[in-house]
């Protein structure tokens, strides 16, 4: 198995502009789950998905952010429109049965919002 | 409110000295409790999960164990490859459904 893929992996953008995050599960996992992570406060959960329905969206910090999971193997997270303060690492994981045995995590794509 | 603090949040050792980590936990519903590896540009590598205080798992030099209010991760004759950042999450339950919890990290560098 590849693991979880995450793309792109580096995303420069300009403030103000759609950036769009995607990632592939790993096959047969039930759970989805987006993080973003900084220095200041670490792996923060924004949501997750449980069969492609979204469960827990509170960590999301505004209306700016939205989440799709349209099937079993992809999901997408969308920033609209992008602020500096957005730059961050943003890891998209995946489990089995509730991360029982432990979550998946993808490589990561680093944003930069300039 | 569900909580994970680690300590400390950086460690220098030199090789072959041994330590630990400290993760404590405030959360309602533990689910489990998991510890994680994570290099620079990586991200976190799965290592271990405790479940019940007294429960204790062991991986190459590292150990982990798990009371009611913490949990500390012993790393035994740390060689420079151990240096990386470990994280500790809680699975808390809520409203249903399991989500995992993470606290900041401990960045351990072993120098030679």
């Amino acid at each position: 198995d590849a693991g979880v893929i995450q793309s792109p992996r580096h995303e420069v953008t300009e403030m103000g502009q759609e950036v769009t995050l995607r990632c592939k599960p790993i096959s047969g996992h039930d759970y989805l789950f987006w993080y973003r992570q900084t220095m200041m406060r670490g792996l923060e959960l924004l949501i997750y998905f449980n069969n492609n329905v979204p469960i827990d969206d509170s960590g999301m910090p505004e209306d700016r952010f939205s989440a799709k999971m349209p099937n079993a193997s992809f999901s997408t997270l969308k920033i609209q429109p992008s602020e500096p303060r957005d730059s961050a690492v943003y890891f998209c994981a995946s489990s089995l049965r509730g991360g029982a045995y432990g979550y998946t995590f993808g490589s990561g794509t680093r944003l930069t919002v300039v | 409110e569900d909580q994970v603090t680690q300590s400390p949040e950086a460690l220098r050792l030199q090789e072959g000295e041994s330590s630990s980590l400290n993760c404590s936990y405030t959360v309602s519903g533990l689910r489990g409790l998991f510890w994680y590896r994570q290099d620079p540009g990586k991200g976190p590598e799965f290592l271990f999960t405790l479940y019940s205080a007294g429960e204790e798992k062991e991986k190459e030099r590292l150990k982990a164990t798990l009371t009611k209010k913490e949990s500390f991760l012993h790393i035994t004759a740390p060689k420079p490859e151990d240096s990386a950042t470990y994280l500790c999450a809680v699975q808390a339950y809520s409203g249903g459904y399991n989500k995992l919890i993470f606290g900041a990290g401990t960045r351990l560098a072993v120098h030679p």
